[in-house]
């Protein structure tokens, strides 16, 4: 079964740090995609980033980059220079790609506070 | 990138009524899904909607409680039925899109609070 596991439940930075979002994955597919998106307190779901499991290049979009190392099975996100308005919930997520219509598994989220 | 619409946006319901979602998408798509998060709560899939043929419900969801309609390749009700405090929640409709794999793409949620 596939399952996503982010250990960190909150988590609390001073403006203009760094901060990572861990996210650990299992799965028994060898195909499959990971995400993240960003939940503001107004609810929306906003799709950050969708990574193929055989790009295991690492991305950057700005002050956005994300780590994914499969032989660890990780999918962290790192945040330079945060500003308060990256304060939100954050949820990393696996799917299997059958065909391309398949619900998403998501971990339990990381609440990241960021204080000016 | 697919644009979701869902209404109500909100709701305040009475326990033992039922409420009914809609949710629009702005082009044709096979699946539509359908999640919870409940307060605090990550995202949970209720059921997969395919246009003409029944829901599959996931663990813990029954058709009674939570009956879906799927009438054309771009809209689906869900209907939370016999509302509960429990029942209070964020639901979300999704569909993919993107080829090769998924791209997956959310409303923007109807936030429901049972008294």
């Amino acid at each position: 079964a596939q399952k996503v596991t982010q250990a960190q439940t909150e988590i609390s930075v001073v403006e203009k740090e760094d901060v990572t979002l861990d996210c650990v994955y299992e799965t028994r597919d060898t195909t499959y995609y990971l995400f993240w998106y960003k939940q503001p307190p107004s609810g929306e779901l906003v799709f950050l980033i969708r990574r193929n499991s055989f790009d295991e290049q690492n991305e950057i979009s700005g002050r956005y980059s994300w780590n994914f190392q499969k032989s660890t099975s990780s999918f962290n996100f790192t945040i330079t220079a945060s500003q308060v308005v990256d304060s939100a919930v954050y949820f990393c997520a696996l799917s299997d790609p059958q065909g391309g219509n398949t619900p998403l598994v998501f971990g339990k989220g990381t609440r990241l506070s960021v204080i000016a | 990138s697919a644009v979701i619409s869902q209404k109500p946006s909100r709701d305040i319901c009475q326990r033992g009524t039922s409420l009914t979602i809609q949710c629009q998408v702005d082009s044709q798509v096979t699946m539509m899904f359908w999640y919870r998060q409940q307060p605090g709560q990550s995202l949970t899939l209720i059921a997969t909607a395919n246009q003409g043929s029944e829901a599959t419900y996931e663990s813990g969801f029954v058709i009674d409680k939570f009956p879906i309609s799927r009438p054309n390749l771009t809209f689906s009700t869900l209907t939370v039925s016999n509302m509960s405090p429990e029942d209070s929640s964020i639901y979300l409709c999704s569909v993919t899109r993107g080829s090769g794999g998924n791209e997956q793409f959310f409303g923007p949620g109807t936030r429901l609070t049972v008294l």
